[in-house]
């Protein structure tokens, strides 16, 4: 089974600090992986997706993410906070093999000015 | 292209009566997802359809749930009854058929349900 933790429910971080959220996948074969970010009554918006390309991944709104196989890990960083970063983040995974996908439980990033 | 449809938004009901969302799926996505989302949690799949066949509904509480796809295009999912630990957003969700080189969920603004 696949699956996908996300360490730390909240997150705050100052105006213009580096942002950093973690995520972590279980699977037998390297999978998909995604981050989605939720604003408040809307629904998820894909923000980046790992597809055995490169492993370093570019996404909208100035936002990255690095497969690391060896640590079975897809953080996201951005380098410098937004005040509309403010948000809630989803990594989720897909098997490379199919198309179902599994959300974490999300992280609730707060930018403080 | 549009985007993924649902309806209503918002929803109030009683626990015990029933209720329906329904979602249009982007134009030629053959895979159909409804998820469940409630408060401070990550979106938990309750049944994929592949055109007009579940793929996947091990999660979806059958004794009060129910979700058809009837002509492989929109899909309405289905309450009766509710109850009280069903007040969530309903987020459907839309994929083309895996393969095509197009991999992530495309999600409508999701149904708030309450339960009161």
């Amino acid at each position: 089974a696949q699956s996908v933790t996300q360490l730390g429910s909240h997150v705050s971080v100052s105006e213009g600090a580096l942002v950093l959220l973690r995520c972590n996948y279980s699977s037998s074969v390297p999978p998909y992986l995604f981050w989605y970010v939720q604003y408040p009554n809307q629904g998820l918006q894909l923000l980046l997706k790992y597809t055995s390309a490169a492993t370093l991944v570019k996404g909208i709104n100035g936002f990255e993410a690095e497969f690391k196989k060896s640590e079975t890990s897809f953080h996201l960083t951005k380098p410098s906070a937004h005040m509309s970063d403010a948000a809630e983040y989803f990594c989720a995974v897909s098997p490379s093999n199919g198309n179902q996908f599994y959300f974490g439980t999300g992280t609730s990033l707060t930018v403080i000015p | 292209e549009a985007g993924v449809a649902q309806s209503p938004r918002y929803k109030i009901i009683e626990k015990r009566q029933s209720v329906a969302f329904w979602c249009n799926p982007i134009s030629g996505h053959a895979t159909l997802y409804w998820y469940q989302q409630i408060l401070g949690q990550g979106p938990k799949l309750l049944i994929q359809f592949q055109n007009n066949g579940v793929v996947d509904d091990s999660q979806l509480p059958k004794d009060r749930f129910s979700a058809e796809r009837l002509k492989g295009v929109d899909s309405t999912l289905k309450i009766q009854p509710a109850k009280l630990e069903d007040s969530a957003v309903y987020l459907c969700a839309s994929s083309p058929t895996w393969g095509t080189g197009h991999t992530e969920a495309f999600f409508g603004q999701g149904t708030r349900l309450t339960v009161v």
